[in-house]
């Protein structure tokens, strides 16, 4: 298997919701990220797992909460959002230490 | 956070022409790679030039890099419609995982 699958594809979302995003890949990679995405933008870094622990948090507001399970699974949970954090949320991963990315499709998140 | 820039912004060809995008970035580099973005999708990696290469071929793609003027470029030969997507490249500085990007060009391939 040499994707990564990322669900829901959709998710509309109201401001005191409590939603998650899920991203699983069986590539045995050990390394998983989350970015966002604006449109027109690149991708912005939002966490690093590497080896199951969180290794890279760039500044992300608390209400963005990542969590790794294992080695395949990478969840990001969200409470209490804001209308700007509508973005395409996209998940990766990597062999440790190798710099090549493979991204899953993303989540188009609406805040309402 | 964006250390280079890409030119151009956007780039519309005629199926079957080639098209060149250019990516620059500031500091020194360990890679630096081109990624894929279909409208709305996830990136798709495409090719990786290491900075002590200068010149590197994936089939229909050519990239070549230019460490001295820290500049990268990405043609993508005989163009088809399914090229039709926006093209970002990233550098990779220390190694801790974080990708550098540029801001995309926006390529158009019209039938």
């Amino acid at each position: 298997d040499t994707e990564v699958t990322q669900t829901p594809k959709h998710l509309v979302m109201g401001m005191t919701n409590k939603k998650s995003l899920k991203c699983e890949q069986h590539m045995g990679h050990r390394a998983m990220y989350w970015y966002k995405q604006k449109a027109k933008k690149p991708p912005e870094l939002m966490f690093v797992y590497s080896y199951e622990k969180l290794s890279i948090n760039e500044s992300v507001p608390s209400r963005f909460s990542p969590e790794c399970p294992n080695s395949s699974l990478l969840n990001l949970h969200l409470h209490a959002l804001q209308p700007e954090d509508s973005a395409l949320y996209l998940c990766a991963s990597s062999q440790a230490g190798q710099p090549e990315q493979f991204f899953g499709p993303g989540t188009r998140l609406t805040v309402l | 956070s964006q250390q280079g820039e890409e030119d151009p912004q956007a780039l519309s060809i005629q199926e079957g022409e080639n098209a060149t995008m250019n990516c620059s970035y500031k500091t020194s580099i360990n890679n630096l790679q081109w990624y894929r973005q279909n409208s709305g999708r996830g990136l798709v990696h495409l090719i990786l030039i290491r900075s002590n290469e200068r010149e590197k071929h994936s089939g229909r793609l050519r990239v070549t890099l230019d460490t001295s003027k820290k500049s990268s470029s990405l043609l993508i030969t005989a163009s088809r419609a399914a090229d039709t997507a926006s093209y970002f490249c990233a550098t990779d500085v220390e190694s801790n995982y974080q990708l550098i990007w540029g801001a995309g060009t926006k390529l158009i391939i019209k039938p």
